[in-house]
């Protein structure tokens, strides 16, 4: 089953809308999440990388005030696309590493979430 | 600095046919290399995964990749498509710098034929 769990699936709105989207880590803690976007029949871009209790590391060229991370606990992290426009639609996937981030522990992925602004 | 190009962008083969997705890797440290799939409007699934121990990986449903440092590829076979392969299939790179960061390839199409 799912390890890590992503909610909504799918979000249509407005624009100027902001949206929240969760990422949670079912049966392990995870003191380090990672935000990717995907566009259509594109590969996955690394956002932001999520801390539990620190700020989170963006990416070159991704907005922080744009795209809001917030990590509050070990099994959660929320990404907040505040005051979306069409161009942010896009397909919105998280991923957690089970045993910390290093490099030799395999990411779980969360099922994504598809973002529609009108 | 670390970088993951995967061959082609698609692959069409016969059910009951052997799959071959290619992908070569560069980095500047011992790389962990990985093989996800990602079926339509879903996360990724991890096929299996390569962190210095055996050259020869055996993964989930069938699938296999070799590391190769000679030739820096980590190409993904399966003996006999199913249909259920089709699907986007992903060539990740990692290794001890980028902290959990990973490095995906450009993805390669699958798509199986009757």
């Amino acid at each position: 089953g799912a390890v890590v769990s992503q909610h909504p699936s799918w979000v249509i709105c407005k624009s100027g809308t902001s949206v929240k989207i969760e990422c949670r880590s079912l049966d392990f803690q995870a003191t380090t999440m990672f935000w990717y976007r995907q566009f259509p029949k594109q590969s996955l871009m690394l956002m932001a990388t999520s801390n539990e209790g620190s700020k989170a590391t963006y990416e070159q060229g991704v907005e922080k005030d744009k795209f809001l991370i917030n990590h509050a606990s070990l099994t959660l992290s929320t990404l907040t696309v505040t005051s979306a426009h069409p161009e942010d639609s896009s397909f919105y996937i998280c991923s957690a590493p089970r045993g910390g981030g290093t490099a030799y522990q395999p990411q779980h992925f969360g099922d994504g979430t598809r973002l529609s602004i009108l | 600095a670390q970088s993951v190009t995967q061959l082609d962008s698609h692959v069409s083969v016969s059910e009951g046919t052997p799959v071959l997705l290619r992908c070569n890797y560069s980095s500047s440290y011992s790389p962990s290399l990985f093989w996800y799939v990602q079926h339509p409007n879903k996360g990724l699934q991890l096929l299996l995964k390569y962190t210095s121990a055996a050259t020869l990986v055996k993964g989930i449903n069938g699938f296999e990749a070799e590391f190769k440092k000679s030739e820096t590829s980590f190409h993904l076979t399966k003996p006999s498509a199913h249909m259920s392969d089709a699907a986007e299939y992903f060539c990740v790179v990692s290794d001890w710098t980028s902290y959990g960061k990973l490095t995906f390839g450009q993805g390669t199409i699958l798509t199986v034929h009757p």
